[in-house]
């Protein structure tokens, strides 16, 4: 177990409509990343976020946007839900320490499954 | 943009040895990681290599040459166990310091009897 907690477990929206999830980070960690996984297929990067910015981000529009709080957790929300948006998202925190290669050491939690009908 | 190829399957015997490769082209290269990911389940972390050479961790070990776009990924003494999804990322920065991570499409090993 990580340490790494995502809410809800699966979740099933209509295509239009806005979704919110959610991430805790393990306890220490300053950076989370957030990534979309569709079945039989690798983690697609959505984007990171490093001490409540945004520090890095993948090839995905402007509907999904995040937030990552004081506490280091962190919401990944989709708006405008369309059916290609279903998958797993997963994130995935770490703890940037310059000088040490621990820093690089990305913990997943279980994931939350979307269903867009 | 960023190409990452890996084998798409695999199959090894129980107590032998398994390598598995993965190229890539990406500019701003910054680090390889290696993920193991049994069906249904999220990744788990087994290494990275940001320097060229070979990383030993127990029964896995990775390799890097960054001027051949090239890692590798071996599993020792193969168990049932191993049976998974091994995903090859790649992390790059721009001139900016922004990053990203790019992941290959897996490579499903099956240990078999």
């Amino acid at each position: 177990e990580t340490g790494v907690t995502q809410s809800p477990t699966h979740l099933i929206k209509t295509r239009g409509q806005q979704v919110t999830l959610r991430c805790s980070s393990q306890s220490g960690h300053n950076t989370v990343s957030w990534y979309q996984q569709a079945l039989g297929q690798g983690p697609q990067f959505i984007f990171q976020y490093y001490r409540e910015e945004e520090n890095g981000r993948g090839n995905f529009p402007p509907r999904f946007s995040g937030l990552q709080f004081p506490n280091y957790s962190s919401e990944l929300n989709v708006n405008a839900l369309e059916l290609d948006d279903s998958a797993l998202y997963l994130c995935a925190s770490s703890s940037i320490r310059l000088g040490t290669r621990a820093s690089y050491e990305q913990y997943f939690g279980p994931g939350t499954r979307l269903t867009v009908t | 943009g960023q190409n990452i190829d890996q084998p798409t399957e695999m199959t090894a015997t129980e107590g032998a040895i398994v390598q598995i490769n993965c190229t890539y082209q990406t500019s701003g290269f910054n680090g390889l990681f290696w993920y193991q990911q049994h069906a249904g389940e999220a990744p788990t972390f087994l290494s990275y290599n940001v320097l060229d050479g070979l990383e030993e961790k127990g029964r896995f070990s990775s390799f890097l040459s960054r001027s051949k776009g090239y890692s590798y990924l071996l599993l020792k003494e193969l168990q049932m166990k191993d049976s998974a999804s091994y995903l090859c990322a790649v992390r790059s920065l721009n001139s900016g310091g922004y990053q990203k991570v790019t992941f290959g499409t897996g490579t499903k090993l099956q240990v078999i009897p």
